[in-house]
């Protein structure tokens, strides 16, 4: 299977705290993609980076991305209670990108 | 209005009946996308096209059918229901096969 494996299952921490999510995968890649999913929506896109980027930031999100170890990591910095939702990634290569079981994120006020 | 839709948003069913879900997108991306998510599996892809006319099966296709006569719809239709595919549907759309996905709503399905 080419899908992204997440890790961990399950996160809680208070709000302002930073939030960090690990995702790893088995192929090489042409980019890696994080989405949220809030409680009975569907996925939104958060960030892709590509295989060439190490690091990519966007407002809270910092997303980083070794290849050599075939992993990624989403850090949400000062998590909000809004924050609260499951958080996927996915990888885009010379397949058709697969997602893994996600981690859930519960930011408490 | 542009984006991705999904209908029914809500289904009932009995098993043994034909269920066929909707979804459309009005940017005419080329890829589209049906998954099923399922506590303790996350997102599981049932099949994909890449353009009016192809699909392709993804990680669970049995029990599944699909068809893509226009670029901008791709329905989904379990031929003979059970209970097992009681599931919530998402419908994605993309410009290629390996970037970022846009996501409907989702239809949350109940085989009784």
């Amino acid at each position: 299977s080419q899908q992204g494996e997440e890790d961990p299952q399950a996160l809680s921490i208070q709000e302002g705290e930073n939030a960090t999510m690990n995702c790893s995968y088995k192929t090489s890649i042409n980019n890696l993609q994080w989405y949220r999913q809030n409680s009975g929506r569907g996925l939104v896109h958060l960030i892709l980076i590509r295989s060439n980027e190490r690091e990519k930031h966007s407002g809270r999100l910092r997303v980083t991305l070794d290849t050599s170890k075939k992993s990624s990591s989403l850090l949400i910095t000062a998590s909000r209670a809004a924050d609260t939702a499951s958080y996927f990634c996915a990888t885009g290569g010379s397949y058709i990108p697969t997602f893994g079981r996600g981690t859930s994120l519960i930011v408490h006020p | 209005d542009a984006g991705i839709t999904q209908s029914p948003r809500y289904k009932i069913t009995e098993t043994g009946r034909q269920v066929t879900l909707m979804c459309h997108q009005t940017w005419s991306h080329s890829y589209m996308f049906w998954y099923r998510q399922d506590l303790g599996h996350g997102l599981r892809l049932i099949y994909y096209s890449a353009a009016a006319d192809i699909t392709d099966k993804g990680e669970v296709p049995d029990g599944y059918v699909v068809s893509r006569s226009k670029t901008e719809n791709f329905p989904l239709t379990l031929e003979s229901a059970t209970r097992s595919q009681t599931s919530v549907y998402f419908c994605a759309s993309s410009d290629s096969d390996y970037n970022e996905q846009f996501f409907g709503p989702g239809t949350r399905l109940t085989v009784l």
